[in-house]
C-alpha cells in the first residue's frame, strides 16, 4: 500500500516569487510519482512525473520536482509564479506493476498567487 | 484527438435515489478508472475497468458499481444515494499498451449533489 502526505494545505505567494510544495510518500514497493494541478471546476492535469533516471524532473508551465529516495520526498518547485498558477496541486503515487493503475493522492495544496 | 468526456457535468439527486454517470475515454484507450473527490476524504480510487472487466477495486461499499462496454466507454452507478455521496466523480483513461507505465488522462468530472 502507498500513502502520500502533502505538508502544506495552503500556500499564499506573491506574483513572481518562488514557490515550493512539499510531498512525502510511503510505500513498501518501488513507485512512480506525480504532480497534478486542478483548476476550479476542472479535472486533473498532469504537471510532471518521475518514472526513473534523473531525480530532477521538469514539467509543464515551468514547474520542476526533485525525487529524493532517502527522504521519500518529491517536492514541487517553480522559480517565479504567475497569477494563473492559482490552483490546487496534488502529489500522487502508484505502484510499478503492469496492472497497477490505482493512483494514491495527497490531500492537496491550495496555491493562491497574489499581485 | 478528443479528451476524456464525462456526462452529465452536473447532477442533483435526493437521498435514496440511484444515479448513473458516463465516461467516454480517449479513442484507443482501453483502461478506464474512476475516482471520487470530496472535501473531507480527498481523491479516492473507486475502480478500474479493462476489456469490460473490473481489474482493480477500491474500498467502497457495494452501492458503488461500474461496467465497461465493448467500445471502452464506462458507466458507474451509485444506488441508494446518501448525503455523503455528494462529490466530484472523475474518470481517467489510459492506453494500457502493455508497458509498465501508461499515463492516465482525466476528464472534467461529474459534480453530484445529493439532497
Amino acid at each position: 500500500a502507498q500513502s502520500v502526505t502533502q505538508l502544506d494545505s495552503q500556500v499564499p505567494v506573491f506574483e513572481e516569487a518562488p514557490v515550493e510544495l512539499r510531498c512525502n510518500y510511503s510505500s513498501s514497493v518501488s513507485v512512480y510519482l506525480f504532480w497534478y494541478v486542478q483548476y476550479p471546476n476542472q479535472g486533473l492535469q498532469l504537471l510532471l512525473k518521475y518514472l526513473s533516471g534523473s531525480t530532477l524532473v521538469k514539467g509543464i508551465n515551468g514547474f520542476e520536482a526533485e525525487f529524493n529516495k532517502s527522504q521519500t520526498s518529491f517536492h514541487l518547485r517553480k522559480p517565479s509564479v504567475h497569477i494563473s498558477d492559482t490552483a490546487e496541486y496534488f502529489c500522487a503515487v502508484r505502484g510499478r506493476t503492469v496492472n497497477d493503475y490505482k493512483l494514491s493522492f495527497g490531500a492537496g495544496t491550495t496555491v493562491t498567487v497574489r499581485a | 484527438k478528443a479528451g476524456v468526456t464525462q456526462t452529465p457535468r452536473y447532477l442533483i439527486k435526493t437521498r435514496g435515489q440511484q444515479v448513473t454517470l458516463s465516461c467516454s475515454p480517449i479513442s484507443g484507450h482501453r483502461s478506464v478508472s474512476w475516482y471520487q473527490q470530496t472535501p473531507g476524504q480527498g481523491l479516492q480510487f473507486l475502480f478500474e475497468y479493462f476489456s469490460e472487466t473490473q481489474r482493480n477495486k477500491g474500498n467502497f461499499p457495494g452501492r458503488f458499481s461500474g461496467r465497461q462496454f465493448s467500445n471502452s466507454r464506462s458507466e458507474m452507478n451509485v444506488s441508494t444515494l446518501e448525503l455523503g455521496d455528494s462529490a466530484l466523480y472523475l474518470c481517467a483513461s489510459s492506453l494500457d499498451s502493455g508497458s509498465s507505465y501508461n499515463e492516465q488522462f482525466f476528464g472534467p468530472g461529474t459534480r453530484l449533489t445529493v439532497l
